[in-house]
């Protein structure tokens, strides 16, 4: 039982380059999220989903896409990369109770680095 | 919208102290409210989920409280280690178990 994995771990871009952060769960969670972490700034929602093939927007979703074609994977696009999306990313999941038992499992975070 | 902080920023104790953490948020309607400890450099680790009808959680050495209607929230460390040296953060769940978190107390315990 892998919990939450992400891939990859560092990555450089330049500046407009596109790249995809891939997120993976062996929960068998129904919700996804992707979050940002930036100094002072706390983690912030970027997009997440609710079930396969279903996406939403999160606090800070300008500059990215997310996909959710298979349940256990989430995937995070950035189609062209810009200085100002510099940051950790994490992905987590939970279950999908509303209400109850929805503790969310981080992965170890992608950090990203936009020269 | 939510807004969750967190006092102090940042925390020095000498080993065996006994230590509270302080979380508040601003809207009382939460699902629940869990408490991460972040090592540097990695990721998130959860210690303790409060569901919002529960009034605390304990496991091992912490204790969270929770009060819904003050918007607060403490996490009671006893007997600190140097181990124990990390970043915590609190958030909080809303709709869509989406977290709101607050920036951290970043905890240093020393010999």
């Amino acid at each position: 039982n892998a919990g939450v994995t992400q891939t990859p771990k560092f990555r450089v871009l330049k500046t407009g380059q596109s790249m995809t952060l891939l997120c993976a769960q062996d929960m068998n969670h129904e919700y996804m999220y992707w979050y940002r972490q930036d100094p002072g700034m706390g983690l912030r929602l970027i997009h997440y989903s609710v079930g396969e093939g279903t996406t939403a927007k999160g606090e800070v979703p300008d500059g990215y896409n997310v996909s959710r074609l298979k349940k256990q994977n989430f995937l995070l696009g950035l189609e062209s990369a810009a200085p100002s999306q510099t940051s950790v990313y994490f992905c987590a999941s939970s279950y999908s109770k509303a209400g109850s038992y929805n503790e969310q499992f981080f992965g170890p975070g992608t950090r990203l680095t936009v020269l | 919208k939510q807004e969750v902080t967190q006092i102090p920023a940042a925390l020095s104790v000498p080993e065996g102290e006994n230590l509270v953490l302080n979380c508040s948020f601003t809207d009382s309607a939460i699902y629940n409210l869990q408490w991460f400890r972040q090592d540097p450099g990695k990721g998130l680790t959860s210690l303790l989920l409060i569901q919002s009808s529960q009034r605390e959680q304990t496991s091992g050495r912490l204790n969270a409280s929770l009060d819904k209607s003050s918007g607060r929230s403490t996490l009671y460390i006893a007997a600190s280690q140097p181990g124990d040296s990390a970043t915590y953060l609190c958030a909080v769940s809303g709709t869509a178990s989406k977290l709101t978190f607050g920036t951290g107390t970043r905890l240093q315990v020393t010999l």
